[in-house]
């Protein structure tokens, strides 16, 4: 069976430090990997999918990156993080040809 | 679906109603879409899908309906239980795109009292 590996679940970061979030998904080849963000009180927005290894696409201008260095790993990065940069941030992953997303557990992120 | 406002909608109902949450989505392309289950500090679950080419479907205790007319979406649950309480999300994929690019409607939070 495929499962999908996030963590930390939380992360008290202050302005101006990195970040990196990961996520690792067993069981499965291949498959296309998305990271998205939800803000406090609204939908889930699209940051960044891969769907192979280095090959990343951003949907939104923002100041975290994404990469890809295996095929199971997505990571999360940012080199200064913002106090905007707080949410909560989700990876996911699909099996290509398939009709269904799955979501990690999430990282809840707090900027202070 | 589109994030508007910064204050989910909630719906407040007793054990063993039936309730329905509503969608409204924006893109007359978009032929596919799902309701997901967001519990608190989780990710999301799917619930139900359905394809723009139907208006109705049903699943366990969950419905599906689809008016493409008034691009309006909603999710009917079938005597609802305090398991059922969460921020409930609809989302919608144009056709053509990858799935994992749906666009996500803002959410809303459903309360069960028992």
């Amino acid at each position: 069976s495929q499962t999908i590996h996030q963590w930390p679940a939380t992360l008290v970061q202050p302005v101006g430090s990195p970040l990196s979030l990961e996520c690792t998904v067993e069981g499965t080849s291949n498959p296309n990997l998305y990271w998205y963000r939800q803000a406090a009180g609204r939908g889930l927005q699209l940051l960044f999918y891969s769907v192979g290894i280095g090959q990343i696409s951003s949907e939104v201008p923002q100041n975290l990156s994404a990469s890809r260095p295996q095929d199971r790993q997505f990571i999360l990065s940012s080199k200064k993080l913002l106090l905007s940069d707080s949410g909560f941030y989700l990876c996911a992953w699909e099996r290509r040809g398939d009709t269904e997303a799955f979501f990690g557990q999430g990282t809840r992120l707090t900027v202070v | 679906g589109e994030s508007v406002g910064l204050h989910l909608p909630t719906l407040s109902v007793q054990e063993g109603d039936n309730s329905i949450i509503n969608c409204a989505y924006s893109n007359s392309a978009s032929d596919y879409f799902i309701w997901y289950k967001q519990e608190s500090g989780k990710g999301p679950q799917f619930i139900i899908d359905i394809r723009s080419n139907m208006d109705k479907r049903q699943g366990q205790r969950v419905t599906v309906l689809l008016n493409k007319t008034v691009k309006h979406l909603s999710l009917q649950i079938a005597a609802t239980q305090p398991g059922d309480s969460a921020v409930y999300f609809c989302a919608d994929l144009p056709s053509g795109t990858s799935y994992g690019k749906l666009t996500f409607g803002q959410g809303t939070i459903l309360t069960v009292h028992p």
